[in-house]
């Protein structure tokens, strides 16, 4: 099946700070998609992102289908950017393939 | 409009019973898709209903089963519960005509067996 890998596993930013998460896949897909989860489990839909770019916010997505990743940037963070940041394909089944995330830290 | 809802949101089993988790998805949605998440772990996919038909299974055993309902609300149920159930689940909906292909989680329920 189709392997999802996200780096760093781990970050730590001071407020203010810019950072770049990535994802890559293994296989074609269908769409990927970008969530960020809370503190309390909730995850929130940032990007559907199957190629090109988005932006929202101080956030912005770019998928390079061909090669098989994804970015995400993450401008000017905020405390309340912490949390971990899940990339998701799907697959021909159309279920959801998650990578293990990058759980990041926003420092005051 | 109402997200994705599920319930109970907090529970606490013994090994060996059973339990039903509901989630009711967005309105206009007719895909409801149910996932498992063990502390620390992303997200593992157990079953996906459209249309009332079980449309895809993840790698789980027997014990864990669903059902979708006419007006495409979703129960999980999961039998005779071993301590490795303990886990976060998560209900997520899709296929509304807005939404399209995004899909949108519910808050989870947090299933502790003891």
């Amino acid at each position: 099946g189709i392997q999802v890998e996200q780096s760093p596993p781990d970050l730590i930013l001071q407020e203010g700070a810019n950072s770049t998460l990535r994802c890559n896949f293994s296989d074609s897909v269908n769409n990927l998609q970008w969530f960020h989860q809370n503190p309390w489990g909730q995850l929130i839909n940032l990007f559907y992102i199957p190629s090109g770019t988005k932006q929202n916010g101080r956030l912005s997505a770019t998928t390079v289908a061909t090669e098989r990743y994804s970015l995400l940037y993450i401008s000017s963070s905020q405390t309340t950017d912490s949390g971990v940041y899940f990339c998701a394909v799907t697959d021909s089944s159309y279920k959801l393939i998650f990578g293990s995330g990058t759980r990041l830290l926003v420092r005051p | 409009d109402a997200g994705v809802t599920q319930s109970p949101t907090h529970l606490i089993k013994t090994r060996g019973q059973q339990v039903t988790l509901r989630c009711s998805p967005i309105s206009g949605h007719k895909s409801v898709s149910w996932y498992q998440q063990v502390l620390g772990q992303g997200p593992q996919f157990i079953f996906q209903y459209y249309e009332k038909e079980e449309r895809g299974r993840g790698n789980f055993p027997d014990r864990f089963s669903a059902r979708q309902f006419p007006n495409y609300s979703s129960e999980l149920n999961v039998n005779a519960l071993l301590l490795g159930d303990s886990a976060l689940y998560l209900c997520a909906s899709t296929g509304g005509r807005s939404s399209g292909n995004t899909i949108y989680f519910g808050e989870g329920s947090w299933l502790t067996v003891v």
